[in-house]
């Protein structure tokens, strides 16, 4: 069965510096893969996605990702933070057949201090 | 944006009542899901539809039913609302020809008490 772990429920970051969001997921082939922001009263909106080819993604708002297959891992990094940047974060995966369902991690809240 | 309105945005509703809470999209996809989304569990599926009255369960369909008459429209029904229903409920909907992007609406926050 397919499945999604984020392993930190919570990260505070100071403003500037860098981040790295863990993601790692269990799936029998390659997966899509994305990441969703989610403002506090707000929908999901995605930062990137990884469906095939460069390993290395980018996606919205300075984010970008790198997909590793031999570790299953899907991480999010932004080089300096801001502090819009607080919000909780969602990794997915998708399945390629069927109705191509995502699969979400539990999230990671992220707090900006300045 | 896909263009989804979720309606009513917040309920608060009593145990044992019926609710249906609508999604409506703009953009002719033709996939459309329901989630719900509680700490510690991320976003579950409860139910997705690929097409007009073509529909199926997700991983926590149990006490859902959906609909789907039209294409831009579907609705989540909980036939008697119980307290665990409490929840944030989003629709998301899917165009195939963008591969897997799911599209979110901005949520449906329901308190069963």
């Amino acid at each position: 069965a397919q499945s999604v772990t984020q392993p930190d429920i919570h990260i505070t970051v100071s403003e500037g510096a860098s981040l790295e969001l863990r993601c790692n997921y269990s799936y029998g082939a390659t997966p899509y893969l994305f990441w969703y922001v989610q403002s506090p009263g707000q929908g999901l909106q995605l930062l990137l996605k990884y469906f095939s080819g460069d390993t290395l993604v980018q996606g919205i708002k300075g984010f970008e990702a790198e997909f590793k297959r031999s570790q299953s891992s899907f991480n999010l990094r932004k080089p300096s933070v801001h502090w819009s940047d607080a919000a909780e974060y969602f990794c997915a995966v998708g399945l390629q057949t069927g109705a191509n369902n995502l699969f979400f991690g539990t999230g990671t809240r992220l707090t900006v201090i300045p | 944006d896909a263009g989804i309105t979720q309606s009513p945005r917040h309920k608060v509703t009593e145990t044992g009542t019926p609710v249906t809470l609508r999604c409506h999209q703009t953009e002719n996809h033709r996939y459309m899901y329901w989630y719900r989304q509680d700490p510690g569990h991320g976003l579950r599926l409860i139910h997705y539809s690929y097409g007009v009255k073509d529909t199926d369960k997700g991983e926590v369909s149990d006490g859902y039913s959906v609909s789907r008459s039209k294409t831009e429209d579907f609705l989540l029904t909980l036939e008697s609302a119980t307290s665990s229903q409490t929840s944030v409920y989003f629709c998301a909907t899917r165009d195939p020809a963008a591969k897997n992007i799911q599209y979110f609406g901005a949520g449906t926050r329901l308190s069963v008490l």
